[in-house]
């Protein structure tokens, strides 16, 4: 069946860059999806990614996507504080099209 | 726009007792919805998909007898724990895919209703 993997934990500086990254199993997937999760609250929509685009670019946010290696990554450049969150990436399953979600990289954010 | 409200956000009951979460689509209709539960420090694990006049579809070792979902309207799912016990206290997310949605199929998620039993 379809999995999704992450790593749990990220740590970085403010100010410095961020990059989390995520492997599915789907090849057929369409989109891909990253969802950020502040604490006690549900998920949001961060950026998705077409599967028929390498790299997408949204304000600190960039995507890259390796088809070959079924490999995602989010980077976020100048991470603040306000990013510490949990963050899923999610690949899209099924008729109904529901989503399996990696585990979840917690990223902290310190001075 | 694309907001999604569960109620209430926090719960707690005693054993035995059954337990309804509501899931409104506020500014768009939902042919679809779908019920996570998320333990701590965990991923979400789909637990059904409710569709809008039928039966919700239960992914495996989901008991439909014990969570109960009904999808009575285009912007309303709900989701009733039955006869609740302490291992059924988790944080429950609820999600709606908007019927004229475009490609990205996005879903967009409720914040959570957080199950205590005691």
């Amino acid at each position: 069946g379809e999995d999704v993997e992450q790593s749990l934990f990220l740590s970085v500086r403010e100010g410095d860059s961020s990059v989390i990254n995520c492997t599915y199993t789907d090849s057929s997937s369409t989109y891909l999806y990253w969802y950020k999760q502040e604490p006690g609250a549900g998920l949001q929509l961060l950026t998705y990614i077409f599967s028929n685009m390498d790299m997408k670019q949204d304000q600190r946010l960039t995507v890259l996507l390796n088809k070959k290696d079924k490999h995602l990554s989010l980077r976020i450049a100048d991470t603040q504080t306000g990013d510490s969150a949990i963050y899923f990436c999610a690949e899209p399953s099924g008729g109904y099209n529901k989503l399996i979600f990696g585990a979840g990289t917690r990223l902290a954010v310190h001075p | 726009g694309a907001v999604v409200s569960q109620h209430p956000s926090r719960v707690i009951c005693k054993s035995g007792t059954s337990v309804k979460i509501e899931c409104r689509s506020l500014d768009f209709q939902a042919t679809t919805m779908f019920w996570y539960r998320q333990f701590p420090k965990k991923s979400l694990m789909l637990m059904a998909t409710s569709n809008e006049g039928s039966k919700a579809t239960y992914e495996q070792g989901v008991e439909k007898d014990k969570f109960l979902i009904n999808h009575a309207s285009l912007t309303l799912s709900t989701l009733t724990v039955t006869s609740a016990h302490p291992e059924d206290s988790s944080f429950y997310i609820c999600s709606a895919r908007d019927r004229s949605g475009w490609g990205a199929n996005e879903q967009f998620f409720g914040p959570g209703t957080r199950l205590t039993v005691l």
